[in-house]
């Protein structure tokens, strides 16, 4: 299995709190994204990283940002937690870009209440 | 707009009935279409990587077929284990990954 965790797993918060996610790898792989999982919206690009500090936009990047100051780890924060959020988080990891292979870590679930 | 579409969104199958899922793409300049499973509570697995029309993969009772609009993923005499939700995505933007939202799958004994 590829070297992907996700931190925390599981996560509740309260409405305006601000939050963060950690995704660290052991692989080396330049390419880091963060994606959410919503019940009829499928997997949903966040931000994504391709390579240290150089980070975008993805689909849905309102209230939140990241951060990869290392080559293994990337960081998703959300500024001031919705209800909205409310999600599951994935990070995938690859190793040339979009179109080569990705891992993906094993999620974490953030309630925000 | 690139685009992403699966169908159905979920399929009923009893055991060793054979059956065909559907991804569709509006994506300029394919540079791959992926197929992923999906287990409850944990992240996509990787399955097959298409990369022209025509090519085809196959994994145990999986088979992946592409062509210049579509991609299906064939499942042959299924068993209960192969129950999952089944992802497709295409590569757009240079860096970018989309997903289509899933055909979730069920097999019964």
């Amino acid at each position: 299995d590829a070297g992907i965790t996700q931190s925390p797993r599981h996560k509740v918060t309260e409405t305006g709190t601000p939050v963060t996610l950690r995704c660290h790898q052991t692989e080396n792989h330049r390419y880091m994204y963060w994606y959410r999982q919503d019940p009829g919206h499928g997997l949903r690009l966040i931000h994504y990283s391709y390579g240290v500090k150089d980070t975008d936009k993805g689909e849905v990047s309102d209230g939140y940002s990241v951060s990869r100051s290392k080559t293994e780890d990337f960081l998703l924060t959300l500024e001031s937690a919705t209800s909205s959020q409310t999600s599951v988080y994935f990070c995938a990891i690859t190793d040339l870009g979009p179109h080569t292979e990705a891992f993906f870590g094993q999620g974490t679930r953030l309630t925000v209440v | 707009e690139d685009q992403v579409t699966q169908s159905p969104e979920a399929l009923r199958l009893q055991e060793g009935e054979s059956s065909s899922l559907n991804c569709s793409y509006t994506v300029s300049g394919l540079r791959g279409l992926f197929w992923y499973r999906q287990d409850p509570g944990k992240g996509p697995e990787f399955l097959f990587t298409l990369y022209s029309a025509g090519e085809e993969k196959e994994k145990e009772r999986l088979k992946a077929t592409l062509t210049k609009k579509e991609s299906f993923l064939h499942i042959t005499a299924p068993k209960p284990e192969d129950s999952a939700t089944y992802l497709c995505a295409v590569p757009y933007n240079t860096d970018k990954l989309i997903f289509g939202t899933g055909t979730r799958l069920q097999v019964f004994p």
